[in-house]
This record gives structure tokens, C-alpha cells and sequence, in this order.
């Protein structure tokens, strides 16, 4: 049982450049999420979704895009990076509204 | 609007001192109440919980109470030691209720660093 796992652990891009996060889980559950983490601002939601094919936005969702084809899969995609975009890049799961389980983490750096 | 306020930090202190994170929210309702804690290059984890008034959530020493009449949600422990060194998280869930998803919103997190 791995649990939430994020692909890759480190990227580095160059403004313009597009990427695709991707985030599995093996707990089959509904509730996936992305946020970002940014230096004393907490974690702030970028999209989410409720189940297989369903995505809403969050808090913070303008120039990232996500698809859910399968339960167990959350792609977050970036079309044209920015410097803004820089950040560490989480991706969570639960069943329902519960606890949020939450993956190691995507450290993305734009230049 | 719904929001939290979290201690700001960083916190220091010595092993087997006492730790007390203070944690407000603003709701319009009754939102659910969790502590998340982060481990130096780690994501989250679930450190405890409450859902109603007057729960109280505990895990590995720590403890917190949902305190409706202040809306805060206190993290403390007795005898902190080293490995409790990471970055805590309050966070309400705001919200939720039919069908809506309602909203886990974080504090900005608190470092705590334990010395020996």
C-alpha cells in the first residue's frame, strides 16, 4: 500500500515551457486534491475533484488545468510556466470529506 | 468570511518543555477541526482531529479541544522532544454539509525546532 505518490519529485523549467504532474493513489478514494505550498502562506487549493471524470476549481486555479480519467490518477498541468509557478507542489486524497492524505511533494522551480 | 489564524512562529524550545500552538478560526457555521503536521521534507500528515464542540482530539501527546465559545482549536503537549521538530497546520474545515465539498483551509503553519 503506497499510499498518495507524486511524479517527479524535482523539475526545473524554463518560462513558456508546459508540464504535467501526475499523482496516484492506491486507497480508492473519491476525493482528490492540489495545492501549493509557498513560504508563509499555508497550502492553498488549486483544483480538486469529487470523483472519476468531475473537476472543480480552488482558491488558486488560474494557469493550471486537471484531468481525472481514472479514480486512482490526478494530472495537474502546467500549459506556459511562469516564475509565479514556482513552488512545492502536493497532491491529497480522502474518502469523502475527511482526512486528507497527502503525497511527498513536487518541488517545481521556473526560471 | 470563514478564515483561521495560526501562531506565528518560529517556536524554539528546550526537550520536555511545554508546546501550546494557539488556533482561531471565523465560521458561519461549525466547521470540523484538524492539525496537520509536516516532517522536514515530507508532505502533511493527520497529527488529530475534533468535529463537534467539545471533542478532543489527541495523537502521539498532543492534544487539542474544540472550543466553540472562544473558536479556537489549541494545540499543546506536555514533554516535547526532538523528533516533534516539523511545521504544524491548523486547519478548519469549512463548509462541508449535503453536497458541497465545502473548504480545508490551512493556517500559515508554525516551525517548531525541539533542542536537546
Amino acid at each position: 500500500n503506497a499510499g498518495v505518490t507524486q511524479t517527479p519529485k524535482f523539475r526545473v523549467l524554463k518560462t513558456g515551457q508546459s508540464m504535467t504532474l501526475l499523482c496516484a493513489q492506491d486507497m480508492n478514494h473519491e476525493y482528490m486534491y492540489w495545492y501549493r505550498q509557498d513560504p508563509g502562506m499555508g497550502l492553498r487549493l488549486i483544483h480538486y475533484s469529487v470523483g472519476e471524470g468531475t473537476t472543480a476549481k480552488g482558491e488558486v486555479p488560474d494557469g493550471y488545468n486537471v484531468s481525472r480519467l481514472k479514480k486512482q490518477n490526478f494530472l495537474l498541468g502546467l500549459e506556459s510556466a511562469a516564475p509565479s509557478q514556482t513552488s512545492v507542489y502536493f497532491c491529497a486524497s480522502s474518502r469523502g470529506r475527511d482526512t486528507q492524505y497527502f503525497g511527498p511533494g513536487t518541488r517545481l522551480t521556473v526560471l | 468570511g470563514d478564515s483561521v489564524t495560526q501562531m506565528e512562529g518560529p517556536v524554539t524550545l528546550s526537550e520536555e518543555a511545554f508546546l501550546t500552538i494557539n488556533c482561531t478560526y471565523t465560521a458561519t457555521g461549525y466547521p470540523s477541526l484538524f492539525w496537520y503536521v509536516q516532517y522536514p521534507g515530507e508532505g502533511l500528515q493527520l497529527l488529530l482531529k475534533a468535529t463537534k464542540a467539545d471533542d478532543k482530539g489527541s495523537n502521539k501527546g498532543f492534544e487539542a479541544t474544540y472550543r466553540k465559545e472562544t473558536t479556537s482549536f489549541h494545540l499543546e503537549k506536555g514533554s516535547v522532544q526532538v523528533s516533534d521538530s516539523a511545521v504544524y497546520f491548523c486547519a478548519p474545515h469549512f463548509g462541508a454539509g449535503g453536497t458541497s465539498y465545502g473548504k480545508l483551509t490551512f493556517g500559515q503553519g508554525t516551525i517548531l525546532t525541539v533542542h536537546p
